[in-house]
């Protein structure tokens, strides 16, 4: 079935530090993939998102490449900044879900000290 | 633009009783979805429409679950007899016409059943 794994948190980083957060995934056909953010007492919102192999997704100093041959979509920015703390989830949705319904990883904590 | 709204926020509610939970999607988005997120995992899918129609509900948890969406707008969820296991965020998505892999979350309604 449809899956999504990523690194285990919390991450801790002090501000200016490079960020990695880890996402693989197993699917069928070919999914596309998201990476969510939850900020403190907030909801989910989208941070950047892929469609085809190769593709980039950027947005907020964040990148993530859809690696179909290592079947990743790994989370990368250059400087983390106090306000990146929050949840951060990797999703994806396969063209044979109901829906394109969204199968989420666990999410993993990132807190940034200045 | 107004985003994704839930009501309730917040519920309290005892142990067999019944709950419902209101969700208003963005205008004119004709996809609405229900997720159910426990604490420390990603969002897990329940059911969703395309306008009033109910095209997925077998990940509905149990029969105790039902979700309706009668005119094609807002959309509420019912627990019945709720346990404690139920006790978890409820969050609602929405996403338009020709872009259905691009969910918009609410804030959500976190239900606590004592």
């Amino acid at each position: 079935g449809n899956s999504v794994t990523q690194m285990e948190g919390p991450v801790t980083l002090s501000e200016e530090a490079f960020l990695t957060i880890n996402c693989t995934y197993t699917a069928t056909g070919y999914p596309s993939l998201f990476w969510y953010v939850q900020y403190p007492g907030e909801g989910l919102q989208l941070l950047l998102k892929a469609t085809k192999a190769d593709d980039k997704g950027s947005n907020k100093g964040f990148e993530a490449t859809y690696r179909k041959e290592t079947t990743s979509f790994h989370l990368e920015k250059g400087s983390v900044q106090v306000s990146d703390s929050a949840v951060y989830f990797c999703a994806l949705s396969a063209p044979n879900q109901a829906g394109t319904a969204l199968i989420f990883g666990k999410g993993t904590t990132l807190s940034v000290s200045s | 633009d107004t985003g994704v709204s839930q009501n309730p926020r917040h519920k309290i509610t005892k142990r067999g009783q019944n709950v419902t939970f209101r969700c208003d999607p963005i205008s004119e988005h004709n996809r609405l979805y229900w997720y159910r997120q426990t604490l420390g995992q990603g969002p897990e899918f329940l059911t969703y429409f395309q306008n009033e129609a109910q095209l997925e509900k077998s990940r509905l948890l149990s029969d105790r679950f039902s979700a309706e969406r009668p005119k094609g707008s807002f959309s509420t969820l019912e627990i019945q007899r709720t346990e404690q296991g139920d006790s978890a965020m409820y969050l609602c998505a929405s996403s338009p016409t020709g872009a259905s892999d691009t969910q918009y979350f609410g804030p959500g309604t976190r239900l606590t059943v004592l």
